[in-house]
């Protein structure tokens, strides 16, 4: 089993719809989870942390359940700038961060 | 700050010729990171550093593949001979230190390409 698996899409939706990425993890001991966005032949840069309360930011809300070992990420009221590909992020303390591979968006007019 | 430095941002180069790659982190940052990047296989961990020193290099595909962080400022991700399977984007990234929420920040990669 992969260490952190996402469903690699794409995601096509219009703009203005509600969308949600899941993400699973294989290594209980991760303390850390973030997502990261990707554009087209650019870094990956952080987009949020994930908080085992969830958070929000924004149109973005996050939530992790460790039970479970299941990440998600909730985009709102899409735009066409959120079109990139979203990386599912752990770390386990005291080691480097493990990225999925990801999952393509794309929003269109 | 510049953010993470990475030269070349392009590199094209012959089957057997060795490559160089190179990383200026944030300065401060503890850490320093090199990933590899392919359609195929998604964002993989090469090596990383802490204060200079190697940490874990489990990554590195095989002996073709060298690094070396001679001080806080400055790190080369060397591959002698270069194979065309190398061809993939190489990324450095840094961070201050590995406490919870602490994040990664990555430089704009260097774009191999083996012919």
């Amino acid at each position: 089993r992969k260490e952190v698996e996402q469903d690699p899409g794409p995601f096509n939706v219009p703009e203005g719809a509600t969308v949600a990425f899941n993400c699973t993890y294989s290594n209980s001991a991760s303390q850390s989870f973030f997502w990261y966005r990707q554009d087209c032949r650019k870094e990956p840069k952080l987009l949020m942390s994930v908080y085992s309360s969830g958070n929000e930011d924004g149109r973005f809300t996050a939530q992790l359940n460790r039970a479970s070992q299941y990440i998600s990420l909730l985009i709102r009221d899409s735009k066409l700038s959120d079109s990139a590909t979203y990386l599912c992020v752990v770390n386990k303390a005291g080691t480097a961060l493990i990225f999925g591979k990801g999952t393509t968006l794309s929003v269109s007019s | 700050d510049a953010g993470v430095i990475q030269s070349p941002r392009h590199e094209v180069t012959e089957m057997g010729q060795e490559v160089t790659l190179r990383c200026k982190p944030i300065s401060g940052h503890d850490y320093l990171f090199w990933y590899r990047q392919t359609m195929m296989r998604g964002l993989e961990l090469l090596i990383y550093f802490n204060n200079n020193v190697p940490i874990d290099d489990s990554g590195m595909p095989e002996d073709r593949f060298s690094a070396k962080m001679p001080n806080a400022s400055f790190s080369t991700l060397k591959i002698q001979p270069s194979e065309p399977r190398d061809s993939a984007v190489y990324f450095c990234a840094s961070h201050r230190d590995h406490k919870r929420g602490d994040t990664q920040y990555f430089g704009p990669g260097t774009r191999l390409t083996v012919l």
